[in-house]
């Protein structure tokens, strides 16, 4: 079965620190990935994507991803956080070969910097 | 250009009352999706339209929920006899075409209150 998890509700940083938010994935053949942002009382925006290429993607805002075939994994990253960070954070995939134009959605991972 | 619209923005409700949400999507997003969001959790899937093709109600939780789309462009969801379980925020977004890495960008969704 697809699925994507995103195993810590919380990640708490420190400003200026560097900053992982974890994602893991399960889908039929190669996967699209996608990292959302949702700041307090917004809706998501869409930060950054990997389809195929370069392991390390670049996004807004500063944030990276890796993508890691081997692991399943997709982590979020900044290498120094702000403040201004702090929000809910959702990994989604989609299967190359998925015929089901879904996106499959983790649950969310709450960051917070500290000042 | 223009995001994703979403109105209301906050709806308030009394019980066994039918509410109407609309979504007003990305110029030339053949893709548009609805989402509901309890407060601060993860996205659950409602349905999606795409082009003129028959719409995936595969999320939808019960037959009080039903959507439509218009000339292929603006969405409105309704929810008939409103129960107090359906109080969440409920998002729409929109993808420039369904599946694939196409990304989706999300309007600011509409808080529902049933009273």
């Amino acid at each position: 079965a697809q699925s994507v998890a995103q195993p810590e509700d919380q990640v708490k940083v420190a400003e200026g620190n560097p900053l992982t938010v974890k994602c893991t994935y399960s889908v039929s053949g190669n996967p699209y990935l996608f990292w959302y942002v949702q700041y307090p009382n917004r809706g998501l925006q869409f930060l950054l994507k990997y389809i195929t290429g370069d392991n390390l993607v670049k996004g807004s805002y500063g944030f990276e991803a890796e993508f890691n075939k081997s692991q399943t994994s997709f982590h979020l990253k900044k290498p120094s956080a702000l403040v201004s960070d702090s929000a809910l954070y959702f990994c989604a995939v989609r299967g190359f070969l998925d015929s089901n134009y879904q996106l499959i959605w983790g649950a969310g991972t709450k960051l917070i910097i500290k000042p | 250009g223009a995001g994703v619209s979403q109105s209301p923005s906050n709806k308030v409700t009394e019980k066994g009352k039918d509410v109407e949400l609309r979504c007003d999507p990305i110029s030339g997003h053949t893709a548009l999706y609805w989402y509901r969001q309890s407060l601060g959790q993860g996205l659950e899937f409602l349905i999606y339209f795409q082009g003129n093709s028959a719409p995936d109600k595969s999320g939808l939780p019960s037959d009080r929920f039903s959507a439509e789309r218009t000339g292929g462009s603006v969405s409105t969801l309704t929810i008939q006899r409103t129960q107090q379980e359906d109080s969440a925020v409920y998002l729409c977004a929109s993808s420039l075409v369904a599946g694939g890495a196409s990304e989706q960008y999300f309007g600011p969704g509409t808080r529902l209150t049933v009273t």
